[in-house]
C-alpha cells in the first residue's frame, strides 16, 4: 500500500501565529489528498479535499481562509493553519487513496498534534 | 451530512473472547472500510469492502458489507492484548477515491487480563 509521511508529528505555537503541516505521498503520485481533523476522544472529520494543481474543496463549516491548502505537486500537500487560536488545537491527519494493490483503501499519515497556547 | 452510527461505543472483554461491532447509516455508501487507531497515531486500514454482500477476512478479522449498503460489521475472533485500541468504520459515498470518508464515532476495545 501507499506510504504517507506527515510532518511535523507535533507542534506548539503561540496564538495568532501560523503553522504549516506537510503531507507527502512517498511511493505514490496522488492527484488528490484529504485532510481530516480529530479532537480528543472524537472521530475524524473531513476538512477538505486537496487537488493537485487546482483549488481545494472544503467541507461545510471549514473556513478556507483559515485553513490554507496547497497541493503543488503529486507528492506533497500542505495545510497551513493561519492565525491559530486555542480552539484550533487538534490532531490533523492527511490521507491518500492508492488505486492499486490488494485490499487497497485510504491510507493515512501518522498525524500532527497541534497545540495553540 | 451523512452520519455513521457505530456501536458499541466501548467494549470490555477478556482475552480470547470474540468481538463484534457494527455501523449503520441512513445513506447508501459504495465503500465501507474498517480502521484501527492507536493513541497518537493515524488510523490503519484493516479491511476494505467494495461490493454489497461482500464478506472479507484479514487474519482473525472478518467484515461484511451489508446487502442494503447501509451497514457493515466487523468481527474479531480470539482477541489478544494487541487488539486494544479504537476501531472506526468509515464509508465512502461515491467510491473510487473521488471523495473523502465519513467516519463512525469509534468503538473503544479494552481487554481485561
Amino acid at each position: 500500500g501507499a506510504v504517507v509521511s506527515q510532518h511535523p508529528s507535533w507542534v506548539i505555537c503561540k496564538s495568532g501565529t501560523s503553522v504549516k503541516i506537510e503531507c507527502r505521498s512517498l511511493d505514490f503520485q496522488a492527484t488528490t489528498m484529504f485532510w481530516y481533523r480529530q479532537f480528543p476522544k472524537q472521530s475524524l472529520m473531513l476538512m477538505a479535499t486537496s487537488n493537485e494543481g487546482s483549488k481545494a474543496t472544503y467541507e461545510q463549516g471549514v473556513e478556507k481562509d483559515k485553513f490554507l491548502i496547497n497541493h503543488a505537486s503529486l507528492t506533497l500537500s500542505t495545510l497551513t493553519v493561519t492565525s491559530a487560536h486555542p480552539e484550533d488545537s487538534s490532531f490533523y491527519i492527511c490521507s491518500v487513496y492508492p488505486f492499486a494493490g490488494p485490499n487497497y483503501g485510504y491510507t493515512f499519515g501518522s498525524g500532527t498534534r497541534l497545540t495553540v497556547v | 451530512g451523512q452520519q455513521l452510527n457505530q456501536s458499541p461505543q466501548s467494549m470490555f472483554i477478556q482475552e480470547g473472547e470474540d468481538v463484534s461491532m457494527n455501523c449503520t447509516s441512513s445513506s447508501i455508501f459504495n465503500t465501507w472500510l474498517w480502521y484501527k487507531q492507536d493513541p497518537g497515531e493515524g488510523p490503519v486500514l484493516l479491511i476494505a469492502l467494495y461490493k454489497a454482500g461482500e464478506l472479507t477476512s484479514n487474519g482473525r478479522l472478518t467484515a461484511q458489507f451489508g446487502i442494503t449498503r447501509k451497514d457493515s460489521f466487523l468481527n474479531i475472533s480470539a482477541s489478544i492484548p494487541s487488539d486494544v485500541g479504537i476501531y472506526f468504520c468509515a464509508g465512502q459515498l461515491r467510491g473510487g477515491g473521488a471523495d473523502g470518508l465519513t467516519f463512525g464515532k469509534g468503538t473503544h476495545l479494552i481487554i481485561q487480563p
